[in-house]
C-alpha cells in the first residue's frame, strides 16, 4: 500500500457509457497527477492539479475531465470514449517543490477497455 | 527541449548476474534525476532520487546508481539480480526550479533467466 488509492482496479467500458476514475491520498501532499500508460508508449502525463491549480497536456481529447475537490482527491470523469483509450491510468501525488519533496508516489493504477 | 532517454527496451540477463541500465538525459540544468520500478499490472514505485552531493546513490532492493554530468548519463545498477526484479524500469528527471512536473524515459523492460 502507497497511500494512494485508486478504484475501480479494472474496468470495462462501452463507447456510449459516462464512468469516473477515483484516486485517494493519504500522504499529505499538495500536488496531484494523472498519467496515461499504453502498451509500447512512454508515460503520458494527462493533468495536474497543484495547490488547486490545474494544468493540462493539450493533446489530452476532452472527453477526458478531471475533477479535484481537495487535495486528497483526484477524478477522473470519462464520457464517449474510444478503443484506443484503453489504457492503465495512474494516479501519483506529491509535495509541491517549496514543501522540498519532490518524488511522486504512484497508485496502482486502473487498468480501462473500451470495447 | 528536456528529454529522458533509456536506450534499450528490452534486456535480459541471468540470475546473479550483474545489471545495468542506461539512462540519459537532456536539459540545460543538471536536473533532479529518479528511477522508478514497475510490477505487471501495478503502478510505479520509487527505487532512488539524485538532487545533488554524492554522485552514487543508493536505493531500495540492492540497486544503486550513478551520476555522470560529462555524460549526461544516471544508469542503474545491481550487482546480483533476482528473478524477483524482473520488471519494468523507468528514468525520470525534473528540471530544478521549474515546477514539480517529471519527464519519463520509455522504459527498459528487464527479463531474467533461471
Amino acid at each position: 500500500e502507497t497511500g494512494v488509492t485508486q478504484t475501480p482496479r479494472h474496468l470495462v467500458m462501452g463507447m456510449t457509457n459516462k464512468k469516473s476514475l477515483k484516486c485517494e491520498q493519504h500522504l499529505g501532499h499538495n500536488a496531484m497527477y494523472w498519467y496515461k500508460q499504453s502498451a509500447k508508449k512512454p508515460l503520458e502525463l494527462m493533468f495536474v492539479y497543484s495547490l488547486e491549480e490545474r494544468v493540462e497536456n493539450n493533446s489530452v481529447p476532452s472527453r477526458f475531465s478531471p475533477e479535484c475537490p481537495n487535495s486528497s482527491h483526484l477524478f477522473l470523469h470519462l464520457h464517449t470514449l474510444q478503443p484506443e483509450d484503453s489504457a492503465l491510468y495512474l494516479c501519483a501525488s506529491s509535495h509541491t517543490p517549496a514543501r522540498g519533496t519532490y518524488g511522486y508516489t504512484f497508485g496502482s493504477g486502473t487498468r480501462l477497455t473500451v470495447v | 527541449a528536456q528529454s529522458v532517454t533509456q536506450p534499450d527496451i528490452h534486456i535480459t540477463v541471468s540470475e546473479g548476474a550483474s545489471l545495468e541500465l542506461r539512462c540519459n538525459y537532456s536539459y540545460g540544468a543538471t536536473p533532479y534525476l529518479f528511477w522508478y520500478v514497475q510490477s505487471p499490472g501495478q503502478g510505479l514505485q520509487l527505487l532512488l532520487k539524485y538532487f545533488s552531493g554524492d554522485t552514487l546513490v543508493q536505493g531500495i532492493k540492492g540497486f544503486e546508481a550513478e551520476f555522470k554530468r560529462s555524460q549526461s548519463s544516471f544508469n542503474l545498477r545491481k550487482p546480483s539480480v533476482h528473478w524477483s526484479d524482473a520488471a519494468e524500469y523507468f528514468c525520470a528527471a525534473r528540471a530544478p526550479n521549474a515546477g514539480n512536473m517529471l519527464t519519463f524515459g520509455g522504459g527498459t523492460r528487464l527479463m531474467v533467466k533461471p
